[in-house]
C-alpha cells in the first residue's frame, strides 16, 4: 500500500518563527488533506488539495502531485499551532484516505 | 455545515463486555465512512471503510469480529468493540464523506478497558 511520511517529526519553534512542514507520499494520489489534531484529540480540516496552492491566513499549502508531496507553510507560529498536524491521502483507486507519520509541533512562548 | 457526531467521548468498561460507539453525520448523507484508530504519540491507523447498506471493508490485521462495523443508514454508522479487553484501550475516531469530499472527523472517542 502507499506509504505517507512526514518531516520533520518533532518541531520546536518560537513564537512568531516560520516553519515548513513536508508530506512526502509513495504512490499517485486523488485527494489530499491536512489536519491539526489538538491536545483534546480533536482533529481539525485545515486544507483539502489534491494539488495547487491555497491560503487560509497564516497558514498556506501546496500539493505537487506529480512529485508525490505537499507542503504546509506555518507563519508567525502563534502557541496555539501546538499540536500534531498529519497529511492523509487517498491513493488512486483506494477510496480510503492513509495518514501520515505526523509532525508535533511545540509553539513556545 | 459537514458535522460528525461521535458518542460517547469517553468510555470506560470491564475486561470481557461490549462497548457500541456510535458516528452520524449531521447535516449530510454520508456515502462512505471510516473508522480509524489511534494509540498515544502515533498515527491514526485506518481499521475499516463502510458504504451504508454493505459489509464493512477491513483493513488486514483488523479482526472482523472483534469490531463489528455497521453502517445502517446514510447517517449512522456503528463500531462496537465485543469482548474488549486492555489491549483494546485506545482512542477511536470516525470520519464521513460524500462522493469525492474531504473528510470530516468525530471528536473520537477515548475507550479505557480496565
Amino acid at each position: 500500500g502507499i506509504q505517507v511520511e512526514q518531516s520533520p517529526p518533532d518541531l520546536i519553534l518560537q513564537e512568531g518563527a516560520n516553519s515548513t512542514l513536508r508530506c512526502n507520499f509513495s504512490d499517485s494520489v486523488n485527494n489530499l488533506q491536512w489536519f491539526h489534531q489538538n491536545p483534546w484529540g480533536q482533529l481539525i480540516n485545515l486544507f483539502y488539495i489534491p494539488s495547487g496552492t491555497k491560503q487560509n491566513g497564516r497558514l498556506s499549502a501546496t500539493t505537487v502531485a506529480t512529485e508525490r508531496y505537499s507542503l504546509l507553510y506555518i507563519s508567525s507560529s502563534q502557541t496555539t499551532d501546538s499540536g500534531v498536524y498529519f497529511c492523509a491521502v487517498e491513493a488512486t483507486g483506494t477510496y480510503k484516505y492513509i495518514f501520515g507519520t505526523g509532525t508535533r509541533l511545540k509553539v513556545l512562548a | 455545515g459537514a458535522v460528525v457526531s461521535q458518542h460517547p467521548s469517553r468510555v470506560i468498561c470491564k475486561s470481557g463486555t461490549s462497548v457500541k460507539i456510535e458516528c452520524r453525520s449531521l447535516d449530510f448523507q454520508a456515502t462512505t465512512m471510516f473508522w480509524y484508530r489511534q494509540f498515544p504519540k502515533q498515527s491514526l491507523m485506518l481499521m475499516a471503510t463502510s458504504n451504508e447498506g454493505s459489509k464493512a471493508t477491513y483493513e488486514q490485521g483488523v479482526e472482523k469480529d472483534k469490531f463489528l462495523i455497521n453502517h445502517a443508514s446514510l447517517t449512522l454508522s456503528t463500531l462496537t468493540v465485543t469482548s474488549a479487553h486492555p489491549e483494546d484501550s485506545s482512542f477511536y475516531i470516525c470520519s464521513a464523506t460524500v462522493g469525492n469530499s474531504p473528510l470530516h472527523f468525530g471528536n473520537g472517542t477515548r475507550l479505557t478497558v480496565t
